[in-house]
């Protein structure tokens, strides 16, 4: 969906060096989340924010940590990179109206692999 | 804590045919969201469908369908007439209305749509 952007789309990176992705919106949402994608597990969700400068952990967040200064981005770093973090990440924003929830848009995803 | 349950890690339909994909979660809440969401290979997240818990009627999208059990906590989705584009991994996904919005995914289901 238009409206939502991640880069990079594809990233290797080194063991213990340190890593950021970022998440960029265009639709003023509240709601911002990071996910990773393993296979096997589903999505699972690493870290999400519910406005600027708040956010708060997921089920899966040691090793990560995130900002958000402007509505706009949403930003993961992973301070040192570990192999177990090679995975596919995803940003989502919350599309609801008022009190009805239509579910997420989705950015397209960064693939990282940590060597 | 909620939790999602696909039990079919992969599937295959012929062409036309109907297929239909289990899902089953666990909640104490009354007031949630659930969603069938594909993601084909192009990583793209795709929202599929989605229902409201409060109605008892089912959703229906063309040619997807659900059956939701609200008591027997199930959400299946059934695709009408496959179509080779329908080949994709399927999440199901579950959202407690009032909170943060988050989602809790299933761990997919892989769907290949034969010739």
């Amino acid at each position: 969906d238009a409206g939502i952007t991640q880069s990079p789309r594809h990233k290797v990176t080194e063991t213990g060096t340190p890593v950021t992705l970022r998440c960029h919106q265009t639709e003023n949402h509240r709601y911002m989340y990071w996910y990773r994608q393993d296979p096997g597990h589903g999505l699972r969700l690493i870290h999400y924010s519910y406005g600027v400068k708040d956010t708060d952990k997921g089920e899966v967040s040691d090793g990560y940590s995130v900002s958000r200064s402007k509505t706009e981005d949403f930003l993961l770093t992973l301070e040192s990179a570990t192999s177990s973090q090679t995975s596919v990440y995803f940003c989502a924003i919350s599309r609801d109206r008022g009190s009805h929830y239509y579910g997420y848009t989705f950015g397209s995803g960064t693939r990282l692999t940590v060597v | 804590a909620q939790t999602v349950t696909q039990s079919q890690p992969e599937m295959s339909v012929q062409e036309a045919e109907t297929v239909t994909l289990s899902c089953t979660y666990d909640t104490s809440e009354n007031n949630y969201y659930l969603f069938w969401y594909k993601q084909p290979p192009s990583r793209q997240m795709i929202l599929v469908i989605r229902q409201e818990a409060y109605k008892q009627q089912n959703a229906t999208e063309n040619r997807f369908s659900v059956n939701f059990q609200k008591a027997a906590k199930s959400f299946s989705l059934k695709i009408s007439d496959s179509q080779l584009g329908d080949t994709a991994m399927y999440f199901c996904a579950f959202m407690i209305m009032g909170g943060s919005e988050k989602l809790v995914f299933g761990k997919g289901t892989k769907l290949t749509v034969n010739p």
